[in-house]
């Protein structure tokens, strides 16, 4: 079974500029979370999709922004970026379920740095 | 809110001693505790989780955790440290079954040395 992919691995981009990260969860999984990994802050939560709807968010300002496909897929759109914004972007995918047994299953990141 | 506090950004052992790593959470609700590892360029890898069913939480590589309510502690142990174990190790809080929105500690390296 296929892990968590993340594309792309590394991105660059300069101040003002947006950008998008994609997320394709372990099939099955209907459920995708994003969190942002920094030096600084360190994890924090950014939004959870289920079933192509946002089910929970965390607290970034609105150039954040997300969607799911009927897929399951992912995707992450920061706009007018800043340079605090560069950091390691985690995906995470799980059935959405809940309960005793639910696991996330993260993928490796998308590291971007804004210029 | 929910909180986890992680005692010692930086943590060294020689092989084969015994791993501690600290994780002390703050929680109105009974709450879910977790324990993950992040390996260089990778991303989280669940050691063990506590919901509940017992207070001895035994998770993947040897490591196991113990839920303690009166020190609202959950430690995360193992008897005897290998090279492979140096990694940063993040505890984690969420205060439901869904387990999507954790709130992270802010993690300990873990340093092993022959």
């Amino acid at each position: 079974k296929a892990g968590v992919t993340q594309t792309p691995r590394y991105l660059i981009k300069t101040r003002g500029q947006q950008v998008t990260l994609s997320c394709s969860p372990i099939s099955g999984h209907r459920s995708v979370s994003w969190y942002q990994q920094t030096p600084g802050q360190g994890l924090q939560f950014l939004f959870e999709y289920f079933s192509e709807t946002q089910r929970n968010k965390g607290n970034f300002p609105g150039r954040f922004s997300g969607r799911q496909f009927s897929n399951s897929r992912s995707e992450m759109n920061v706009s007018t970026l800043e340079l605090g914004d560069s950091a390691l972007y985690l995906c995470a995918s799980s059935s959405g379920q809940g309960g005793p047994n639910e696991k996330l299953f993260f993928g490796s990141g998308t590291q971007l740095s804004v210029l | 809110a929910q909180s986890v506090t992680q005692l010692g950004s930086h943590v060294s052992v020689s092989e084969g001693a015994l791993v501690l790593l600290r994780c002390n959470y703050s929680s109105s609700v009974p709450p879910y505790l977790f324990w993950y590892v992040q390996y260089p360029n990778q991303g989280l890898q669940l050691l063990l989780k506590y919901t509940s069913a017992a207070t001895l939480v035994k998770g993947i590589n040897g490591f196991e955790a113990e839920f303690k309510k009166s020190e609202t502690s959950f430690h995360l142990t193992k008897p005897s440290a290998h090279m492979s174990d140096a990694a940063e190790y993040f505890c984690a809080v969420s205060k439901n079954t869904g387990f999507q929105k954790l709130v992270f500690g802010t993690g300990t390296r873990l340093l092993v040395s022959p």
